[in-house]
């Protein structure tokens, strides 16, 4: 049963362009969300979160979207730069079940072409 | 400040043996989770120690267990390894008191594979 879902396993935009990357939930407890960055051989590295009482969050670049009736997030990366190219995953997080647990997608794979 | 630091980075063992697995976490944080990341199944949790005490755990067998100390570094442990626990083993620490602010910060993980 997975929780988290990021349906699409890979994405390729041109340099310049928007990507844009989907997550889905299915726990209505999760109230707070994360997206990582994953290169090879590294661990995740944190971008952005947003919570559960704000639709939008923005860093620079980076852009995340919620949509708690959809039960959906997503992350918009603009302009996309050929250094982004990496895994993305989606996390969530239950902030009142006293734990620090992530729920992760399973990822997209994201290449930004020159 | 240093980062999450996991040690050792790679590591191979086989069917039947056991393994510990060390995590650092960064300065002042005090929960540790460790997260399993396999080709199939993405990133899973394993555990979360907080303030010495186990306060969560995920879904898997009584092979896998972890302790934390008073400095905060956690070890977790597999015992009778079998071909499928091969894979990447993530530490994350975070300094969240509680609430709902929850960034943790990854190791670069350890490179498990049993054969």
């Amino acid at each position: 049963d997975q929780q988290v879902k990021q349906n699409s396993p890979s994405l390729s935009v041109q340099e310049g362009r928007i990507s844009i990357l989907n997550c889905d939930y299915t726990n209505s407890m999760f109230d707070y969300f994360l997206w990582y960055k994953k290169y090879p051989a590294e661990g995740p590295t944190f971008l952005i979160s947003i919570s559960s009482i704000k639709d939008k969050n923005e860093d620079g670049r980076f852009t995340v979207f919620l949509n708690k009736s959809a039960k959906h997030l997503s992350l918009h990366i603009v302009p996309s730069q050929p250094g982004d190219s990496a895994v993305y995953f989606c996390a969530a997080s239950d902030s009142g079940a006293g734990s620090y647990q992530l729920t992760f997608g399973k990822g997209t794979k994201l290449s930004v072409i020159p | 400040k240093a980062g999450v630091t996991q040690t050792p980075r790679y590591l191979i063992k086989t069917r039947g043996q056991q393994v510990t697995l060390s995590c650092s976490p960064i300065s002042g944080h005090r929960s540790v989770s460790w997260y399993q990341q396999t080709p199939g199944q993405g990133l899973q949790f394993l555990f979360e120690y907080f303030s010495e005490t186990q306060r969560n755990k995920g879904n898997f067998p009584g092979r896998f267990s972890g302790r934390q100390f008073s400095n905060s570094r956690s070890e977790m442990n597999v015992s009778t390894l079998e071909l499928g626990d091969s894979a990447l083993y993530l530490c994350a620490s975070s300094w969240a008191q509680g609430g709902s602010y929850n960034e943790q910060f990854f190791g670069p993980g350890t490179r498990l594979t049993v054969l």
